[in-house]
């Protein structure tokens, strides 16, 4: 089945630096990665949508000059947290998939990664 | 961002009952699905609904997809200990443009008493 990897699993940084977070589609090959953030006791929500070899597109109210997608390749995506700031601390997870009608149902961005706890400081 | 509403938010219940949980929307989706989610971990997936009015089942869980698209439920039997979590519904909209990402319920936090 449709496996999805994350890495790292655990990140502390400092206020002002910035962060990567992999996301990899270990055995397809994902047209689409989601990237969903995660506060304490809350929901996931997606932040943005990227599709291998175009420009991500960003939910509102999300920063896309703060949250910086990049997916190069169609079993790899990063999301990098620019200039981060303690508000920024959260749990980031994403998820890979094909488009609908071009692979198995369960291949449409329904498997997640293992997430990502950012901690700023 | 859009949020289904998932009841109950939280239950607590004795080991070997049965568990019910539902999720609602104003709008229609094209799949319903039903994660648990453990801590520090990423959303597993339990149950994919594709067709209005499906019911599936995944051992003791089952899952229906309403009829109206706007709704579904799950249900565990003879809850075990290790079914302790936190469990999402979630939402599939395809749009014409291609895959959109899910939209989730708020979560029910199951917590089972030996």
């Amino acid at each position: 089945g449709a496996v999805v990897s994350q890495h790292p699993s655990r990140v502390i940084c400092k206020s002002g630096t910035s962060v990567k977070i992999e996301c990899r589609s270990l055995d397809f090959q994902a047209t689409t990665m989601f990237w969903y953030r995660q506060f304490p006791k809350q929901s996931l929500m997606l932040m943005a949508t990227s599709n291998e070899g175009s420009k991500a597109t960003y939910e509102q109210g999300v920063e896309k000059d703060k949250f910086l997608i990049n997916h190069a390749s169609l079993t790899l995506s990063t999301l990098t947290v620019t200039s981060a700031h303690p508000e920024d601390s959260s749990f980031y997870i994403c998820s890979a998939g094909v488009l609908p009608g071009t692979g198995p149902n369960d291949n449409y961005g329904y498997t997640f990664g293992s997430g990502t706890r950012l901690t700023v400081v | 961002g859009q949020q289904l509403n998932q009841s109950p938010q939280s239950m607590f219940i004795q080991e070997g009952e049965d568990v019910s949980m539902n999720c609602t929307s104003s709008s229609i989706f094209n799949t319903w699905l039903w994660y648990k989610q453990e801590p520090g971990e990423g959303p597993v997936l339990l149950i994919a609904l594709y067709k209005a009015g499906e019911l599936t089942s995944n051992g003791r869980l089952t899952a229906q997809f309403g009829i109206t698209r706007k709704d579904s439920f799950l249900n565990i039997s003879a809850s075990i200990p290790s079914d302790v979590g936190i469990y999402f519904c979630a939402g599939h909209r395809y749009s014409g443009g291609g895959a959109d990402g899910l939209t989730f319920g708020k979560g029910t936090h199951l917590i089972i008493q030996p």
